[in-house]
């Protein structure tokens, strides 16, 4: 099993569509979680950490799922803008060091 | 806002030769780091710096790559016999205060010919 694995999509979805995507890691002492978005040929931005307690930031949620060693991110009401592919990050070892996941693509068509 | 700069945005070189690439990370940060992403793949853990040494490094970085922070705001990647390939971008990041939330530059094209 990969240390952290994510579908590819692409996710195709319409404008006010709500879209989740998971993120599944094997290290169940895996420490630290995030989502990043990276748009083609650019750099990873951090969207956001991802807390035990879950945490939402204006249109988008995150949750972890220790039990089942996964990671979820929710986008409500999509906007062409959120056309990207999403990265998971986990911090395995609890020494900074990411691991990525393939990310998966989203396109949200007008 | 604060971000982390990269230098050059595109690097060409021939197989065998060095290359420095450039990175400014954000000022009040402590930790650094270097990634790489090859074309159409994953982005990949190269090393982290803490406290002017390396904290930890994958298998990738091996005796070919080199890592410093000659003054108070650069941090450099070092690549000394670049092979075919090392052609990826590369991705400076750092965190601070929050050490978890690494902030990445808007990386480096290396294409090595």
């Amino acid at each position: 099993r990969k240390e952290v694995e994510q579908d590819p999509g692409p996710f195709n979805v319409p404008e006010g569509a709500t879209v989740a995507f998971n993120c599944t890691y094997s290290n169940s002492a895996s420490q630290s979680f995030f989502w990043y978005r990276q748009d083609c040929r650019k750099e990873p931005k951090l969207l956001m950490s991802v807390y035990s307690s879950g945490n939402e930031d204006g249109r988008f949620t995150a949750q972890l799922n220790r039990a089942s060693q996964y990671i979820s991110l929710l986008i409500r009401d999509s906007k062409l803008s959120d056309s990207a592919t999403y990265l998971c990050a986990v911090d395995t070892s609890g020494t900074y060091k990411y691991i990525f996941g393939t990310g998966t693509r989203l396109k949200v068509l007008a | 806002e604060p971000e982390v700069t990269q230098t050059p945005s595109h690097q060409v070189t021939q197989m065998g030769q060095e290359v420095i690439l450039r990175c400014v990370p954000i000022s009040n940060h402590l930790y650094f780091y270097w990634y790489r992403q090859i074309l159409g793949q994953k982005v990949e853990f190269l090393v982290s710096f803490y406290n002017n040494e390396i904290s930890e490094k994958s298998e990738i970085f091996d005796d070919q790559f080199s890592v410093e922070r000659p003054d108070g705001s650069n941090f450099t990647l070092k690549i000394r016999s670049t092979k075919l390939e090392d052609s990826a971008m590369y991705f400076c990041a750092s965190s601070g205060v929050a050490p978890n939330e690494q902030f990445f530059g808007p990386g480096t094209r290396l294409t090595v010919l």
